[in-house]
């Protein structure tokens, strides 16, 4: 059974700091692995989608990478905003539709 | 481009009710799937459909079910509701890849269901 784990469980930093998020899965068999942000009460917002045979995406000031060997994915984000502040999640699917979300990362960026 | 509409955005029932929640995906995209987020248990898989047949359910209780009509709207219900039924319900939408994978996951804003 997949189990996805994201550390830290919260973040606080000042704004214009580089952060990294983590995110590992212990079944490395996996299609693809998801990256989404959900503000308070709100729906999922998709960030990054890397499928199993790459290792990185980029999306303006964000990047993700995939070490599927080492069960890990890793997202950067460069030069944080206040708007930046929400929980991050990460999404691994092992399957056609199996997919399975670590518990995310709550961050707050402050002005 | 429209995003993924459901319906209602909240709702209220009584313990033993039953409620049916509404998803309208992308259009264009035929597989629709359904998660459960508690503050406890946090983001849980219920079923995903395509093409009107369920192609994988998560491990829930058979008061959870869902069904896809034609065109790919889907409907989730929940029958003899518990109060911890109380939470967000979110609804995806994809496209399915060649070979059955399923792409990059649109959501919702959900509908959030309060039991009494």
């Amino acid at each position: 059974k997949q189990e996805v784990t994201q550390i830290p469980a919260a973040l606080s930093v000042p704004e214009g700091e580089n952060l990294v998020l983590n995110c590992s899965f212990t079944d490395s068999a996996i299609y693809n692995l998801q990256w989404f942000r959900q503000d308070p009460g709100k729906g999922l917002t998709s960030l990054l989608l890397i499928q199993s045979s790459q290792r990185e995406q980029t999306s303006g000031r964000l990047n993700a990478s995939l070490d599927k060997s080492s069960g890990r994915s890793t997202l950067y984000i460069a030069a944080s905003q206040p708007g930046d502040s929400a929980t991050y999640l990460c999404a691994v699917r092992s399957g056609y539709s199996t997919l399975t979300f670590g518990k995310g990362t709550m961050l707050l960026v402050s002005p | 481009k429209a995003g993924v509409t459901q319906t209602p955005r909240y709702l209220i029932k009584t313990r033993g009710q039953q409620v049916t929640l509404s998803c309208s995906p992308i259009s264009g995209h035929r597989s629709v799937s359904w998660y459960q987020q508690t503050p406890g248990q946090g983001l849980q898989f219920l079923f995903e459909y395509f093409s009107e047949t369920q192609r994988n359910k998560g491990n829930f209780p058979g008061r959870f079910s869902g069904r896809q009509f034609s065109n790919s709207r889907s409907e989730m219900n929940v029958s003899t509701l518990e109060l911890g039924d109380s939470a967000l319900y979110l609804c995806a939408s994809s496209t399915v890849l060649t070979g059955g994978n399923t792409g990059e996951l649109f959501f919702g804003e959900g509908s959030r269901l309060t039991v009494l």
